[in-house]
Parts: C-alpha cells; structure tokens; sequence
C-alpha cells in the first residue's frame, strides 16, 4: 500500500527551464510534506517543506505547492540547474510522528545543457 | 559538526546470518530513525529512538530490532538475514522527534545478503 506516489520515475530538463516534480498521497492523515534531495552514494539531504495550512511555501528557486482537495503536491525548480540533476524524493508525516516520514519511490531529475 | 556517521559502509553476509550496523548521530541530536532503501520501494521507515525508548515502529518484521544507548548511538540488528533484506540501511538524527524538517541523515551502509 503506497501511501505517497510519485508517478514518474524520470524527469529529462534543459538547463534554465523550469522542473515540476509530482506527488501524490492517500493518507488524510498527513499533516506534513517535505522534499528531499539525493545523490548516489549519499543520504537523502532536505530540499523545502510545506504544513497542510499552507498551500505554497518558496524557498529561492525551489517552490512546493499543495493541494489538499487533490492530494497532490509538486515541486517545481527555477531556474534549473546541472547540478540540481539528482534523485528527489516527496516525503509525508502525520502529526506527532514528525520522525516517522512515509516517502514516495522518487523522481529522477537530469537537467541537460 | 560531524554529520550522521554509519558503519560500516557496506557489508556482505550470507543468508541466515545476522547483522548489526552502527549510527551516531549529530552532536546534540536525541532522536534516531532507520530506513531500509530498496530498488523500487523508496525509503521505507523501520524505527524511532529517542531517550533510548522506541517511540514509533514501521511494518517490518520482528527480525529487524535496535537499541538506544544513552550517548544516543543507535544501533539496528537483523537476525536470520534473507534475501531481500539486501538494501541500502539509512539513519537519520534530529534534536528532537517533532522536526522533521531537521532530520539528517547518514551516508547509509549497504548491506548485500547473498
């Protein structure tokens, strides 16, 4: 049982254009929803978040939207980057388990010159 | 400030053995989680130490256990390894179990069960 979906496993970007990830939950139940960036080799490192009180929250090129009717919410980056070229993970968690996030199988983003 | 340390970084064991891998945490950081990384699976939550006492647990079975200690240093075993437990075992330290948004994690320690 997925709980947090994301439904492409890759995402190709020319450098400059802009990048929208996607995320898609079942759980009515989260109250919390975080991305996290990862390169090979590495552990996930945190990129943006966004309470279920908001609907936006900007972070200089990285800006989460949510949208609790749908359960859908996206990362969108731009301008986007070579380096930004990484495996992004959407994560979720309910109240009082602020630790225990339920993450989705990830997107991996190339951003192309 | 050192960041999460895991070790070892990769292991190799063989079905039915047993396993134990190793995280200390951030300086000041209280609160450890564990998650199993697999190939198409994502990151999967398998539990939650703070002040020594597990506070949350996920969906896994009882041969996957940890402890706390009182430095915070967590460790997690895996008895009776199978197959499919081969994967990529993170841990993650926050000052505390309410902030996700602090929560670091370690390089992981990849563990391969043949």
């Amino acid at each position: 049982d997925q709980q947090v979906k994301q439904n492409s496993p890759s995402l190709s970007v020319q450098e400059g254009r802009i990048s929208i990830l996607n995320c898609d939950y079942t759980n009515s139940m989260f109250d919390y929803f975080l991305w996290y960036k990862k390169y090979p080799a590495e552990g996930p490192t945190f990129l943006i978040s966004i309470s279920s009180i908001k609907d936006k929250n900007e972070d200089g090129r990285f800006t989460v939207f949510l949208n609790k009717s749908a359960k859908h919410l996206s990362l969108h980056i731009v301008p986007s980057q070579p380096g930004d070229s990484a495996v992004y993970f959407c994560a979720a968690s309910g109240a009082g388990t602020a630790s225990k996030l339920t993450f989705g199988t990830g997107t991996r983003l190339q951003v192309t010159l | 400030k050192a960041g999460v340390t895991q070790t070892p970084r990769y292991l190799i064991k063989t079905r039915g053995q047993q396993v134990t891998l190793s995280c200390s945490p951030i300086s000041g950081h209280r609160s450890v989680s564990w998650y199993q990384q697999t190939p198409g699976q994502g990151l999967q939550f398998l539990f939650e130490y703070f002040s020594e006492t597990q506070r949350n647990k996920g969906n896994f079975p009882g041969r996957f256990s940890g402890r706390q200690f009182s430095n915070s240093r967590s460790e997690m075993n895996v008895s009776t390894l199978e197959l499919g437990d081969s994967a990529l075992y993170l841990c993650a330290s926050s000052p505390n179990p309410t902030s996700s948004e602090k929560l670091f994690f370690g390089s992981g320690t990849q563990l391969s069960v043949l």
